[in-house]
């Protein structure tokens, strides 16, 4: 079935570590996105990518990066930097360029502050 | 991309048809309605999506007034499964930058 996965499903930093969030696709899309929430919040956008090699900060940003090498895979690091970083992360992707096509999610991870 | 405003809690007998309504009363001749449903501790699922016709998939119905200033999700059925946070999102693209979800309706089915 063709879906995204993250992982892993639970993550625990400890205070000035980085870690880093996968996220694989094999839907064949091309945009891939990264957004955070808060409990009792909306998702806040962190970073996006429109294509391979390119990817645009989000409004939250700050502590965050990433890399796109690769169609399928958009890895997300919490840096040390981020410090505020325990939260729900959500990746999603979908078609970009294609007017009303829907933006697929995966399962989220979950990252807690030891 | 146009405010939407939605109840923030609803209830449905299980079996009952589950109406969510939708107020976008500030949208563009561009702009679509997009339905996402979000179960708790899981990953908001994309429902359906419309522009002006009323739509129909597997899963639900969107019914768009005619002047668009409003909208209502059907789940014909409803299912104890079905309780989330549901989320009404107009957006001239569906795929570019970002969704801008609101706080939603949550829905419980009763049994």
């Amino acid at each position: 079935d063709g879906g995204i996965t993250q992982s892993p499903k639970y993550l625990f930093r400890k205070e000035g570590q980085n870690v880093t969030l996968s996220c694989e696709q094999n839907l064949n899309h091309d945009a891939m996105y990264w957004y955070r929430q808060d409990p009792g919040q909306g998702l806040r956008l962190i970073y996006y990518s429109q294509i391979v090699n390119d990817f645009q900060k989000g409004d939250i940003a700050e502590g965050y990066s990433v890399s796109r090498e690769k169609k399928e895979s958009f890895p997300l690091t919490v840096t040390s930097a981020q410090k505020n970083p325990t939260a729900f992360y959500l990746c999603a992707s979908s078609i970009p360029g294609r007017g009303n096509q829907p933006q697929h999610f995966g399962d989220g991870t979950r990252l807690s502050i030891l | 991309d146009a405010k939407t405003t939605q109840p923030p809690s609803m209830d449905c007998a299980e079996g009952r048809a589950a109406n969510l309504p939708c107020n976008h009363s500030t949208i563009s001749g561009n702009e679509y309605v997009y339905w996402y449903r979000q179960i708790h501790s899981q990953g908001p699922q994309y429902i359906i999506h419309g522009l002006k016709n009323n739509e129909t998939n597997e899963m639900a119905s969107l019914i768009i007034t005619e002047d668009r200033k409003s909208s209502t999700l059907i789940l014909p059925h409803a299912t104890l499964r079905d309780t989330a946070v549901y989320y009404c999102i107009v957006k001239t693209d569906g795929s570019a930058r970002q969704l801008t979800f609101g706080s939603g309706t949550q829905l419980t089915v009763l049994p």
